[in-house]
């Protein structure tokens, strides 16, 4: 069974304070996403990469940073949380391009910065 | 800029049918469809590729309109397990692998 797994399925954190959350995926999957879920605003993306330490920004990367040292590791960094980062994240994968680019998703962390 | 999805909530009892649709003001290659039900990961659904082709389950169905920019998904005879947050994601030609996704819609149905 193919699986994306999140470091933390909720997650309370101070404002300032720096915040990692960890995805891992074991499909081998060459492109992973982070995104960010709030009501009414959908899924949006904050960063993509398609390869072992390569990255791109995604609609909304302010106030974010990524790293993948490792193919089935993804990491976002909240340098410096603020309140308004509070919302549900979530980490996805798919296989490089095909056609149909199927997109696995992790169970995602619901981080609250007070 | 997101795709725009309608009607953003509906409510319908068992065996009833359901669409939903997405619109985009650009260009598409692909539209994708997920599902999400309350307090779990969105599951894929289905995707159309601009020229007709596309993959999905069995029982769901859905219309790509290339020259609209529009996408339709078709749930007929609801089931109470349909029930969840639909997403359409939209890519605008090959090889993008990123997605853009709607703001969804929230299908309740009851007994």
């Amino acid at each position: 069974d193919v699986k994306v797994t999140q470091s933390s399925r909720y997650l309370v954190k101070r404002t300032g304070e720096k915040v990692f959350l960890e995805c891992v995926q074991d499909m081998d999957h060459e492109n992973m996403f982070w995104y960010r879920q709030d009501p009414g605003l959908g899924l949006r993306l904050i960063y993509f990469s398609y390869d072992v330490k390569m990255k791109e920004k995604g609609d909304i990367p302010e106030g974010y940073s990524v790293s993948r040292e490792k193919k089935e590791r993804f990491s976002l960094i909240l340098e410096s949380a603020s309140t308004n980062q509070t919302s549900m994240y979530l980490c996805a994968s798919s296989p490089m391009t095909s056609e149909y680019n199927e997109q696995f998703f992790g169970p995602g962390t619901r981080l609250t910065v007070l | 800029q997101q795709p725009v999805q309608s009607p953003q909530a509906v409510i319908l009892r068992e065996g009833e049918d359901a669409v939903i649709n997405c619109s985009s003001s650009k260009a598409l290659y692909s539209v994708h469809w997920y599902r999400q039900k309350h307090g779990e990961a969105p599951v894929f659904l289905m995707i159309l590729l601009k020229g007709g082709e596309q993959k999905g389950h069995e029982k769901i169905s859905a219309s790509f309109n290339e020259k609209k920019q529009q996408s339709s998904l078709y749930l007929t005879a609801s089931q109470l397990s349909y029930s969840g947050t639909y997403f359409c994601g939209t890519t605008p030609h090959f090889g993008n692998e990123k997605l853009t996704f709607g703001t969804g819609t929230r299908l309740t149905i009851i007994p």
